[in-house]
């Protein structure tokens, strides 16, 4: 099946700094990606849908100036947290359709921990 | 708008038991159904699929069955083993529209 991959897979980051995680479609290409965070033993939350050459959609109560996206090609997206704080901490998964398909493929996930 | 319900866990299971974790759904039209695993540490994995009602989904000894008349679609196996300990999300797709609905998920813990 389709593969999607993050990097890195985790990142320890002091706060107020920027952290940037890259999600890539390696043997499709997707004009849609979506990301996601997931907190410890709960359900994933969707932040946004990143549109290949166009503006990320974000989901009601995400910060889009704080969580920015970029779809740069048709196999890159990327999350940027801006002025990281230990509440960003988590774990961040995106994920990809391939083709017209209904079915997400997803990334491993990266740990982002914030000190 | 849509929404996903999940048994909550975790559910703890000797090895070769029977598993049985029910999902329910609420959605507009037939959307597409979906059981992911989320190892420990790992992103999600796609289990199964069922597109249409009355399709049964299965993978690795787990099926589920698109049941549109009770709008549910519970996972089951046979026989679990250690290895099938993990978080399994039912999660919903509506046609012609990629965003996935997520339920809470459910942990398995299978022991010897």
């Amino acid at each position: 099946g389709a593969v999607v991959s993050q990097h890195p897979s985790w990142v320890i980051c002091k706060s107020g700094t920027s952290v940037k995680i890259e999600c890539r479609s390696l043997d499709f290409q997707a004009t849609t990606m979506f990301w996601y965070r997931q907190f410890p033993k709960q359900s994933l939350m969707l932040m946004a849908t990143s549109n290949e050459g166009s503006k990320a959609t974000y989901e009601q109560g995400v910060e889009k100036d704080k969580f920015l996206i970029n779809h740069a090609s048709l196999t890159l997206s990327t999350l940027t947290v801006t002025s990281a704080h230990p509440e960003d901490s988590s774990f961040y998964i995106c994920s990809a359709p391939e083709g017209g398909s209904d079915t997400q493929y997803f990334g491993p996930g990266t740990r982002l921990t914030v000190l | 708008g849509d929404s996903v319900t999940q048994m909550e866990g975790p559910v703890t299971l000797s090895e070769e038991a029977f598993l049985t974790i029910n999902c329910t759904y609420t959605a507009t039209g037939y959307p597409s159904l979906f059981w992911y695993v989320q190892y420990p540490g790992e992103g999600l994995q796609l289990l199964l699929k069922a597109t249409k009602a009355d399709d049964k989904g299965s993978n690795k000894g787990f099926e589920a069955t698109y049941r549109k008349e009770t709008t549910s679609f519970h996972l089951e196996k046979g026989s679990v083993q250690v290895s099938d300990s993990a978080v399994y999300f039912c999660a919903l797709s509506a046609k012609g529209y990629q965003k996935v609905t997520f339920g809470t998920g459910t942990k398995l813990q299978v022991i010897p």
